[in-house]
């Protein structure tokens, strides 16, 4: 088992969807979680922490479900600019404070 | 302004040789990392470094070799080693290890 899966798509939704991608990762033990956003051929940019059960900024929210290991991030009212690759990393503890990057979410909005 | 630079942002390399990219922060980071990812692909750590003068092998070292002899500063060395080398390169660092890293533009290296 990868220890961080993500589905990795494409979701194709219309403007103004709302969009919910999953993770899972396999390591009970860890500690903190972060959704990054990457566009095509560029870096990728973080765009949320979690530490605790989870986040809101404005349209996005990160759930964290330690019980059943995953971590969802929702996108209400889509915008043609969230199209990109959505990456879901873990930082699992006592490994060095190294962080596991999933594959990634990719998500194309359509008008 | 803070922030992590890296350069070149395009590099081409016949093959046997050795090339080394830049990697510089102003962040006042402690740790720093060198990430690889190939199209289609996730990010794979090559190597990471928690503080000046250390550093640790990655999931896929082999072939490559980095130095920190300074905070702000991470060069990778991509070896005539290393059998694979053309991917797209990403510096990343953070104020301490395992909490929000922030990456640099890249160097796409191409092998000729």
């Amino acid at each position: 088992r990868k220890e961080v899966e993500q589905d990795p798509g494409p979701f194709n939704v219309p403007e103004g969807a709302t969009v919910a991608f999953n993770c899972t990762y396999s390591n009970s033990a860890s500690q903190s979680f972060f959704w990054y956003r990457q566009d095509c051929r560029k870096e990728p940019k973080l765009l949320m922490s979690v530490y605790s059960s989870g986040n809101e900024d404005g349209r996005f929210t990160a759930q964290l479900n330690r019980a059943s290991q995953y971590i969802s991030l929702l996108i209400r009212d889509s915008k043609l600019s969230d199209s990109a690759t959505y990456l879901c990393v873990v930082n699992p503890a006592r490994q060095g404070g190294k962080l596991i990057f999933g594959q990634g979410t990719e998500l194309s909005v359509k008008p | 302004d803070g922030g992590i630079t890296q350069s070149p942002k395009y590099l081409f390399r016949k093959e046997g040789q050795n090339v080394t990219l830049s990697c510089e922060q102003n962040l006042n980071h402690d740790a720093m990392y060198w990430y690889r990812q190939d199209p289609g692909q996730g990010l794979r750590l090559i190597y990471y470094s928690q503080i000046v003068n250390d550093f640790q092998k990655g999931d896929i070292a082999e072939g490559y070799s980095v130095s920190r002899e300074k905070k702000e500063s991470f060069p990778l060395t991509v070896t005539s080693a290393q059998k694979n080398p053309t991917a797209f390169y990403l510096c990343a660092s953070s104020i301490v290890s395992g909490v929000e890293q922030f990456f640099g533009p890249g160097t796409r290296l191409t092998v000729l």
